[in-house]
């Protein structure tokens, strides 16, 4: 399978900036996914990169670099509510949507 | 709220059980996919459906049976399972069919939490 390599668990304060990063093997590489995930709910999509360079959306924005097969998700002014894991998902090989995902990212945000 | 619909939210069955998974979606999505979630570990993919054809089977056993009767409902059927069977099992759709060269996102329903016994 294709190695997708995020850290296991992070903690940020309150108010604060964090940075989630994301690497990924770059042979096929078709585009990556950044999924919120709260404690048992579905994944809810965040942002979407194919080429190098940052998509801002609001609190979160999302960086890629393909040549460095690496991707990082930035979440600005931390709410208590950001609190979930962050799950990095890339799209392999032209197969469209069908994601690898990596093991995703823990973020506890604390007051 | 989730647009893809899942039932039902909780299942416990025996192993020599049969049961059916269900979802549904109305955004006129052309792939349907079916991923197995364990605790603290990611989605992993396990069927997918573009076009209302069966495009991609992972390896799965077959007492996991995937259905989709029409481009709005998946099922997954299940029958004679383990309990390390026993995981949450997200549903989700995209507009695009599936194996495209373009991308859409995934939309994921709230999964069925199933516990084999």
């Amino acid at each position: 399978g294709q190695n997708i390599d995020q850290p296991t668990e992070m903690t940020a304060t309150e108010g604060a900036i964090v940075q989630i990063n994301c690497t990924y093997q770059t042979s096929g590489f078709n585009g990556l996914f950044w999924y919120q995930q709260h404690a048992g709910e579905a994944p809810t999509f965040l942002s979407y990169n194919v080429l190098d360079g940052l998509e801002e959306k609001g609190r979160f924005s999302s960086f890629l670099s393909r040549s460095k097969g690496y991707s990082y998700l930035l979440l600005k002014e931390l709410q208590m509510k950001d609190s979930a894991s962050y799950l990095c998902a890339v799209s392999y090989n032209n197969a469209g949507n069908m994601l690898t995902f990596g093991g995703g990212t823990r973020l506890m945000v604390k007051p | 709220d989730t647009e893809v619909t899942q039932t039902p939210k909780h299942l416990v069955m025996g192993m020599t059980n049969k049961k059916s998974l269900k979802c549904e979606q109305h955004m006129g999505h052309r792939a349907m996919y079916w991923y197995k979630q364990k605790a603290k570990k990611p989605p992993e993919l396990m069927f997918v459906y573009s076009y209302e054809k069966l495009s991609i089977n992972e390896s799965v056993p077959s007492r996991f049976s995937p259905e989709c009767p029409n481009s709005s409902l998946l099922n997954l059927h299940l029958h004679a399972l383990q309990p390390e069977d026993s995981a949450l099992y997200l549903c989700a759709s995209s507009q695009d069919g599936a194996g495209v060269t373009y991308n859409s996102p995934l939309h994921f329903g709230n999964g069925t939490r199933l516990t084999v016994t």
